[in-house]
């Protein structure tokens, strides 16, 4: 079965770094989203990308956030000066109807 | 605003036993709804989905109604095994092409040998 692919599987950063997390979405996947997990909390929706271009995001992506498809496969999602409370599971996902997740980056940042 | 309430948090059973897992929503309007399952410190494996028009979807030993104008839906697990240990999340779908999924916070599950 095709799969989304997310690198790295961890990342760990320091408070005002960058940070680029990248996916390989299901090539022929028209919808990209990225969602996160904080520690014992709910998936939260973050951003989604239709089209090259952001469709809809969330009040968690502020100006700090920042999504690109670069070329045909790859989806990156980068957090320009990372904070504590970044810290979370990553996740990319992609879907034609039913939506198909990556396994995930776990961000630490110290 | 769509809420998804997932209730007990947790749920630990013998192996062997059939059980229900609940998912509700507090706004009807949705597109699908979707089940997934969270190993530790994993992604999120897609289980079923279900179009609003649909009753039900099966598939092995997992069954997933949805009553929409209830705003509910049930994931029911026939004779459980300890590998469905894990946490199960229900996740609904808006009207709109481009919609997100809202989530619920999950039932984790735990099947005793």
């Amino acid at each position: 079965e095709p799969e989304v692919t997310q690198t790295p599987s961890h990342q760990v950063t320091q408070m005002g770094q960058e940070v680029i997390l990248r996916c390989v979405p299901i090539s022929n996947h028209l919808y990209f989203y990225w969602y996160r997990q904080i520690l014992g909390q709910k998936v939260e929706f973050l951003v989604s990308f239709y089209n090259n271009e952001i469709s809809e995001k969330s009040e968690i992506f502020d100006d700090q956030f920042s999504v690109e498809r670069p070329d045909g496969s790859n989806f990156t999602l980068k957090i320009r000066s990372t904070k504590l409370e970044d810290s979370a599971m990553y996740f990319c996902a992609s879907r034609e109807e039913k939506l198909f997740f990556g396994s995930g980056t776990q961000l630490s940042v110290l | 605003k769509q809420e998804v309430t997932q209730i007990p948090a947790a749920l630990s059973v013998p192996e062997g036993e059939n059980l229900v897992l609940n998912c509700s929503f507090t706004d009807s309007a949705i597109y699908n709804l979707q089940w997934f399952r969270q190993d530790p410190g994993k992604g999120l494996t897609s289980l079923l989905l279900i179009q609003s028009s649909q009753r039900e979807q099966t598939s092995g030993r997992l069954n997933a109604s949805l009553d929409k104008s209830s705003g509910r839906s049930t994931l029911y697990i026939a004779a459980s095994q300890p590998g469905d240990s894990a946490t199960y999340l229900c996740a609904v779908r808006p009207g709109g092409a481009n919609s997100k999924l809202t989530f619920g916070k999950g039932i984790t599950l735990s099947v005793r040998p």
